[in-house]
């Protein structure tokens, strides 16, 4: 099987703009999570998406959104660019319906100038 | 709330020693607890799980680990280290009051194998 695919790999944006990754589960996982890792803050939870509802949500503000389509396919969307949001962006699918035991995609690197 | 500690984040041992890299957690309700491993520029794979079947848990690439309730430990170990192994690795935990799907990591522990 496929692992977890995430586009793009890399992104450069400046600050205030937006930016849209995507995210490509395992085939047949219908639960993905989305992480944050910074080297300051380490990894952190994001949100959860299964068939379509988003179940969970980290401590991050409004800016940060996401979504999951109904073929699981997920997107996170972060408006208004600060410059800490320079990080690594985890996607993770889950097999479980609880979403536990999570597999990881390689992420991408976002940077904000 | 949960939490999880990672003893050191850095570890040396030379190829052929015993790996063993801490973790303690705090959950106050039965956890589900994890081992990653990350490379330079790559995501993060799972090497094990502990989902309250077996206390001893065996993963991929000869490590392991013990789930201690008492102790609230979860310590990863592989008997004989390989360069291969040099990389940064996560203990993570989830249980029913955060949601399983949340994921909790530690700091990380940097494995650094000298020949």
């Amino acid at each position: 099987k496929a692992g977890v695919t995430q586009t793009p790999r890399y992104l450069i944006k400046t600050r205030g703009q937006q930016v849209t990754l995507s995210c490509s589960p395992i085939s047949g996982h219908r639960s993905v999570s989305w992480y944050q890792q910074t080297p300051g803050q380490g990894l952190q939870f994001l949100f959860e998406y299964f068939s379509e509802t988003q179940r969970n949500k980290g401590n991050f503000p409004g800016r940060f959104s996401g979504r999951q389509f109904s073929n699981s396919r997920s997107e996170m969307n972060v408006s208004t660019l600060e410059l800490g949001d320079s990080a690594l962006y985890l996607c993770a699918s889950s097999p479980s319906r609880t979403g536990v035991e999570q597999y990881f995609g390689p992420g991408t690197r976002l940077t904000v100038t | 709330a949960q939490s999880v500690t990672q003893l050191g984040s850095h570890v040396s041992v030379s190829e052929g020693a015993l790996v063993l890299l801490r973790c303690n957690y705090s959950s106050s309700v039965p956890p589900y607890l994890f081992w990653y491993v990350q490379y330079p520029n790559q995501g993060l794979q799972l090497l094990l799980k502990y989902t309250s079947a077996a206390t001893l848990v065996k993963g991929i690439n000869g490590f392991e680990a013990e789930f201690k309730k008492s102790e609230t430990s979860f310590h990863l170990t592989k008997p004989s280290a390989h360069m291969s192994d040099a990389a940064e690795y996560f203990c993570a935990v989830s249980d029913a009051n955060s949601g399983y799907s949340t994921l909790t990591f530690g700091k990380g522990t940097m494995l650094l194998v000298s020949p």
